[in-house]
């Protein structure tokens, strides 16, 4: 079956310093989405890429899917305390909506 | 307003106990999912249903048991046979049951069996 692997599991960085996770599939995806979760809180979606080699941007959030569509990666510049959360990847194969949530990033931003 | 409402938000029940966890939506959409969350694990899917009165298994569907009798609602009872039922909780629905529908998520009920 499918296999999602997300490293690192935790990360500290200080407030200013830029950060990045990554999200490494067993298999081709179709598309993987990514979610942020604050503490205590849910998943919330932030962006969703299909295409092979696509990149994204949110702001300080920048989002790539690997050309072989089996890697994808978030990277925030200069982090801020608002980006504290765990950051999850979402990876999808096939045509429905079979899905493979990655173990999750976990960031700490200290000020 | 609209969204997914999930209740209540904390749980507790005695072990050997039934319980229902509520999940309402007023999106308007087809599909809902249930999910499990543990610490250091990723979401696991419970069940899931693509159109009212249809559900199926998701990856950890024993000792759980579901309806969807009505595009609204989406109730996920904890059974006795749930070996390991203390968790997270978190409903989820889709416009549709293609790929490239994004999930939209519920509050969560945090569940503890004392």
């Amino acid at each position: 079956g499918q296999q999602v692997m997300q490293i690192p599991q935790y990360q500290h960085v200080q407030e200013g310093e830029d950060f990045t996770t990554y999200c490494n599939s067993s298999t081709t995806l179709s598309n993987i989405q990514w979610y942020k979760q604050r503490p205590g809180g849910h998943p919330v979606f932030l962006i969703q890429l299909v295409k092979s080699g696509e990149v994204k941007k949110q702001k300080r959030l920048t989002f790539q899917f690997g050309e072989a569509k089996k890697n994808s990666s978030l990277h925030i510049t200069a982090t801020q305390t608002t980006d504290v959360g765990t950051y999850f990847c979402a990876a999808y194969s096939g045509g429905y909506q079979k899905v493979t949530f990655g173990i999750g990033t976990k960031l700490q931003v200290i000020p | 307003d609209g969204g997914i409402t999930q209740s209540p938000k904390y749980l507790f029940r005695k072990e050997g106990q039934n319980v229902t966890l509520s999940c309402e939506q007023n999106l308007n959409h087809d599909a809902m999912y249930w999910y499990r969350q543990d610490p250091g694990q990723g979401l696991r899917l419970i069940y899931y249903s693509q159109i009212v009165n249809d559900f199926q298994k998701g990856d950890i569907a024993e000792g759980y048991s579901v309806s969807r009798e009505k595009k609204e609602s989406f109730p996920l009872t904890v059974t006795s046979a749930q070996k390991n039922p203390t968790a997270f909780y978190l409903c989820a629905s889709s416009t549709g049951f293609i790929r490239t529908d994004t999930q939209y998520f519920g509050p969560g009920t945090r569940l503890t069996v004392l």
